[in-house]
């Protein structure tokens, strides 16, 4: 596609509850990284995957959150036992290889809500 | 661990004034500073980047200056109009690390008609 595509949109979901949250990212971008920003604060780091490996996991906040990306493109953040802190926008952007982390593309981002 | 912080919180100015909006970061070991605009349910635009060793870039009526030894940048909007309402949103570049981005929590800007 000609941008990040990030689905769903919204999601509301209850408190325990297991969420998964989809990135699209630009076709033959090999850098992908995901983000949070919580109301009212700016983008927090989250993980970095160069490939389908995570080079830098260092931002996901505990064992709860856990990002795939198999084949080297689509990723999915997964949130398990969801609870209320967790709600949040997840934003995810990707860049094409040999570019420095500044030529990142921004999806929408996904807008979880938890009950 | 670096820190950025944004200044103000939030602004509110008649349409065609000029405006500035300031950011700060605590470790100046940056490679290089970026300004990005955030409407609300999209995603970040970048507006202008900065290299560590440049003092300035321009973009229209946009203007951002940086001063890595102090450790401030400030994003300077000429002439305002009503579709520069936004979040205006800070982030640097460490020289270290695997290439993430810091980010401040954002300036709210509303410019009326």
């Amino acid at each position: 596609g000609a941008g990040v595509s990030q689905t769903p949109s919204n999601k509301v979901t209850e408190k325990g509850k297991y969420v998964e949250l989809r990135c699209d990212p630009i076709s033959g971008h090999t850098a992908l990284y995901w983000y949070r920003q919580s109301l009212g604060q700016g983008p927090e780091f989250l993980i970095y995957f160069q490939g389908t490996g995570a080079a830098d996991d260092s931002g996901l906040p505990n064992d709860r959150f856990f990002a795939v990306r198999p084949e080297g493109s689509v990723s999915t953040l997964k949130i398990q036992r969801t609870e209320r802190g967790d709600s949040a926008v997840y934003l995810c952007a990707s860049r094409p290889q040999g570019s420095g982390a500044n030529v990142l593309t921004f999806g929408a981002g996904s807008r979880l809500t938890v009950l | 661990k670096q820190e950025v912080t944004q200044i103000p919180a939030a602004l509110s100015v008649p349409e065609g004034e000029n405006l500035v909006l300031n950011c700060s970061f605590t470790d100046s070991a940056i490679y290089n500073l970026q300004w990005f605009r955030q409407d609300p349910g999209k995603g970040l635009t970048s507006l202008l980047l900065i290299q560590s060793s440049q003092r300035e870039q321009t973009s229209g009526r946009l203007n951002a200056s940086l001063d890595k030894s102090s450790g401030r940048s400030t994003l300077y909007i000429a002439a305002s109009q009503p579709g520069d309402s936004a979040t205006y949103l800070c982030a640097v570049l460490m020289l270290t690390g695997y290439s993430t981005l810091t980010f401040g929590k954002g300036t709210m800007l509303l410019v009326s008609p």
